[in-house]
Formats: structure tokens, sequence, C-alpha cells
């Protein structure tokens, strides 16, 4: 059973470009969230999405958007990238409904670096 | 908007003892769920433990097992026998049920648990 992934592992971008961020979720789940987790901090939401929308979103500015397929992928955008975005970024799936079903798993993450 | 509270940025434990880390949160729901998450430095976020709010009997999970007091808003975590595979940055976490919050997951700042051999 495979379980959440994420790619890249690592990447490099400089100030001003943007970025992609890919994650699969955990084989039966339909929900995926994103989250932002600086170093040595708790990660914070940036959104969720559930059939192919966005249901919630964190404190993120418009910079951050994503978007889900069909197959429940989900990609995670972010345009004229600061130093401040160099962060882990962390993908969940969980099966949406509420209660014990809805608990989130977690992808190894993303390690942006911005330059 | 709910809050969660890590009060010991670190802890440390010698391999086979007992250590306790503890939560508080803030909210004025009454249906949420509680998480406590284990991050490596492998930094592969794990689910170690979780509690429904509804139900009063404390969660158990082998050596993990909570302490869950609903009306004093707080929800530790105990870790029996100690092993050095348990260190890791532990995390506390809050889902709302329903509401404007549904569906997020409200994180602690996260406590650094130290396995002594």
């Amino acid at each position: 059973d495979a379980g959440v992934t994420q790619s890249p592992t690592h990447l490099i971008k400089t100030r001003g470009q943007q970025v992609t961020l890919r994650c699969s979720p955990k084989s039966g789940h339909d929900t995926v969230s994103w989250y932002q987790q600086a170093l040595g901090q708790g990660p914070q939401f940036i959104f969720q999405y559930y059939e192919e929308e966005e249901r919630q979103r964190g404190n993120f500015p418009d910079r951050f958007s994503g978007h889900q397929f069909p197959n429940y992928s989900s990609e995670l955008n972010v345009n004229a990238l600061l130093l401040g975005d160099s962060a882990l970024y962390l993908c969940a799936s969980s099966l949406h409904g509420g209660g014990v079903a809805d608990t989130q798993y977690f992808g190894p993450g993303t390690r942006l670096t911005v330059l | 908007a709910q809050t969660v509270t890590q009060s010991q940025p670190e802890m440390s434990v010698q391999e086979a003892e007992t250590v306790t880390l503890s939560c508080t949160y803030d909210t004025s729901e009454s249906d949420y769920y509680l998480f406590w998450y284990k991050q490596p430095p492998s930094r592969q976020m794990i689910l170690v433990i979780r509690q429904e709010a509804y139900k009063q009997q404390n969660a158990t999970e082998n050596r993990f097992s909570v302490n869950f007091q609903k009306a004093a808003k707080s929800f530790s975590l105990k870790i029996s026998d100690s092993q050095l595979g348990d260190a890791a940055m532990y995390f506390c976490a809050y889902r709302s049920e329903g509401g404007t919050s549904y569906g997020k997951l409200t994180f602690g700042q996260g406590t650094i648990l130290t396995v002594h051999p």
C-alpha cells in the first residue's frame, strides 16, 4: 500500500522565480492538504483540496496556488518566490468526511531553498 | 481561532524510562480530534496517536498513551519504555470537525525529545 509521495525531494530556486511541487495521495484517499514548515517550527496550513476544488485556505498570499487532478494528486505552485518562502513543504492526504477516516497522513516533504 | 501550545521546547529521557510531553489547546468547539505526530530527523511526519474529543477514554497505542482532560483543554502524551528510535520532534495537533476551520490541522510549536542510552 503506497503512502503519500512528494516530488522533488529538494529544490533550489532564486528570488522571483516560480516553483511547482507535486503530491500523490495515499491509496484510497481523496483529499490533499499542503503545509509549510519553517525550520524548527510547527507546520502551517496553506490549503486543502477536495473534488478538485480549494475547500480551506490558511493565511497565505495569492502567490500560493494549487490544483487537484481527477486522480486526486495535487500540485502546489508558488509565484514570485521570496527568501522567506524557504521551508519544508509537506503534503498530507486523507479521506473526506470527518471522523477517524479523515486522519491526515504525511508525505516526506519537499525542501525548498530560495537564494 | 484555535491555538495549540506546547510549553516544553526540549525534553530528555533515559532509555527504558517514561516521559510525558505536554500540550494545551484553546477552542470553543465541542467536536474535534487531537493528534500527536512524530517527526524524526528524516523529516517524515508520522502519526503516533489520536483522540476523539467526545470519547472520555484515553487513547493508547502500544507504548504510547494520552491523558486527555477536556475541561482543562489538556492533551499530554506519555511514552513508556522509551527507545532510542523515539528520539524526534513531537507535535501536538488539533482538527475541527465542523465550522469554518473544518479539515485543517493546527499544530503546536513542537517538543524535541532526546533519548539517552
